[in-house]
């Protein structure tokens, strides 16, 4: 069973702080990693995809991944209230036309 | 305005009855998928579909039907089988249907179903 574990939080972060959200997967084939924000009631939106080891830089995110550690994180420079909400991380392998997406952590960014 | 449209967004079902959820894109993307949410969860697969005339179970198919007779459309049926069918539904899709893109979704808003 594939499996992709996340700190559900509430992860709580101070205005203009970096907020850090963690992933880990249990799938060795993993090819693709992504990272979705979910605000409540709302629907997924795609914020981040990686594919291969090291940093990928988008605006204030930066996704982070390790394939080595089975380890992907998401980072939010500058966090802002409208940061405020659940991300997801979700996992592909290889030749399996599948997401397997993690819980989710809900990040709070306080004024 | 290309998107995926779900409706209705909200539906009331007593128990035994089946409802169907509809899902629209006009993307023109070939892979469909249907997903569902609750509370405190991630998202679980419950059909996919990557061609018209085709799909595949996901994780979670028993209770439930879908067809794909049309690119742009992918209902989905909750049956009276489908033994606790209170939650949030998302429709979705992507460009490719193997390969990378396949992991880049595209999300309708949603469909809450509530049986009472």
């Amino acid at each position: 069973q594939k499996e992709v574990e996340q700190n559900s939080g509430p992860l709580s972060v101070p205005e203009g702080a970096i907020a850090s959200l963690n992933c880990t997967y249990s799938d060795r084939v993993s090819q693709s990693f992504f990272w979705y924000r979910q605000y409540s009631g709302k629907s997924p939106e795609l914020i981040m995809s990686i594919y291969s080891n090291g940093d990928k830089e988008d605006g204030r995110f930066t996704a982070q991944l390790n394939k080595a550690s089975q380890y992907v994180s998401l980072l939010i420079r500058d966090s802002q209230p409208s940061d405020s909400a659940t991300y997801l991380c979700a996992v592909q392998s290889w030749g399996y036309n599948k997401l397997i997406f993690g819980a989710g952590t809900r990040l709070a960014v306080h004024p | 305005d290309g998107g995926i449209t779900q409706s209705p967004k909200y539906l009331f079902r007593k128990e035994g009855q089946n409802v169907t959820l509809s899902c629209e894109q006009n993307l023109n993307h070939d892979a469909m998928y249907w997903y569902r949410q609750d509370p405190g969860q991630g998202l679980r697969l419950i059909y996919y579909s990557q061609i018209v005339n085709d799909f595949q179970k996901g994780d979670i198919a028993e209770g439930y039907s879908v067809s794909r007779e049309k690119k742009e459309s992918f209902p989905l049926t909750v049956t009276s089988a489908q033994k606790n069918p209170t939650a949030f539904y998302l429709c979705a899709s992507s460009p490719g249907t193997s390969g990378r893109n396949t992991g880049e979704l595209f999300f309708g808003e949603g469909s809450r179903l509530t049986v009472l």
